[in-house]
């Protein structure tokens, strides 16, 4: 069964900077479209960045810039270095599985992690 | 980036009955070339992450009780779960993956 876990959340000074991970199993992260998307408690769902099979990186524009996507093959693992952090950054980053339809559009979702806490303040 | 609005915020269905939920994009998710529209819905039950429920507006994943459908074409959408069980209460989103960035509704709580 596919499974996803993230750590490294925690609480960080404006400014400070960040790494969070996300250790898969049952699947390979070199295969998918591997996302981070965030949601502040109480809010909507805001996606962050994908890092494709080719191993291309699209960020949204709110954190181009600051954040970094990556993936370690060997470890299976995904993560997202944080620099520059804001207070509006405070949010639960969850790591998720894309999928495709096809040729055309982006990604939607058929796996996700619990989400680890990034607290800035 | 395309906007997805949900409606309502607050569903209260009784055991047994049809719930209906709306979403609509900012601009037509359906893609001519092949005449799919790239729309997901996601149940999130308090403490879980979210679960894929269906796929290009209509398809269900794998695993997904057949009383939850969906429905739409273009911008207007609608999740329909036909006789409400109580497993059933959560929130429940739309995304559209019609272009970049994916986006989100707001999501609406079903609640007994």
């Amino acid at each position: 069964e596919v499974h996803l876990v993230e750590s490294g959340g925690t609480l960080v000074q404006p400014g400070g900077s960040l790494t969070l991970s996300c250790v898969a199993s049952d699947f390979s992260v070199s295969s998918d479209y591997m996302t981070w998307v965030r949601q502040v408690p109480g809010q909507g769902l805001e996606w962050v960045s994908v890092i494709y099979p080719g191993g291309s990186t699209y960020y949204a524009d709110s954190v181009k810039g600051r954040f970094t996507i990556s993936r370690h093959n060997s470890k299976n693992t995904l993560y997202l270095q944080m620099g520059s952090l804001r207070t509006e950054d405070t949010a639960i980053y969850s790591c998720a599985r894309g999928r495709r339809s096809g040729y055309y559009g982006v990604e939607y979702f058929d796996s996700w992690g619990q989400g680890t806490l990034v607290s800035v303040s | 980036d395309i906007v997805m609005t949900q409606s309502p915020a607050v569903l209260s269905v009784s055991l047994g009955a049809r719930a209906t939920i709306n979403c609509k994009s900012s601009q037509s998710l359906l893609q001519s070339a092949n005449n799919q529209n790239y729309l997901a819905w996601y149940q999130r039950k308090p403490g879980q992450p979210p679960r894929l429920l269906i796929y290009l507006a209509s398809t269900r994943d794998s695993g997904v009780p057949d009383r939850f459908s969906g429905s739409g074409s273009g911008t207007d959408f609608t999740l329909t779960i036909s006789s409400l069980q109580a497993e059933d209460v959560a929130l429940y989103y739309c995304q559209q993956y019609y272009n970049s960035p994916p986006t989100f509704g707001q999501g609406t709580k079903l609640e007994i």
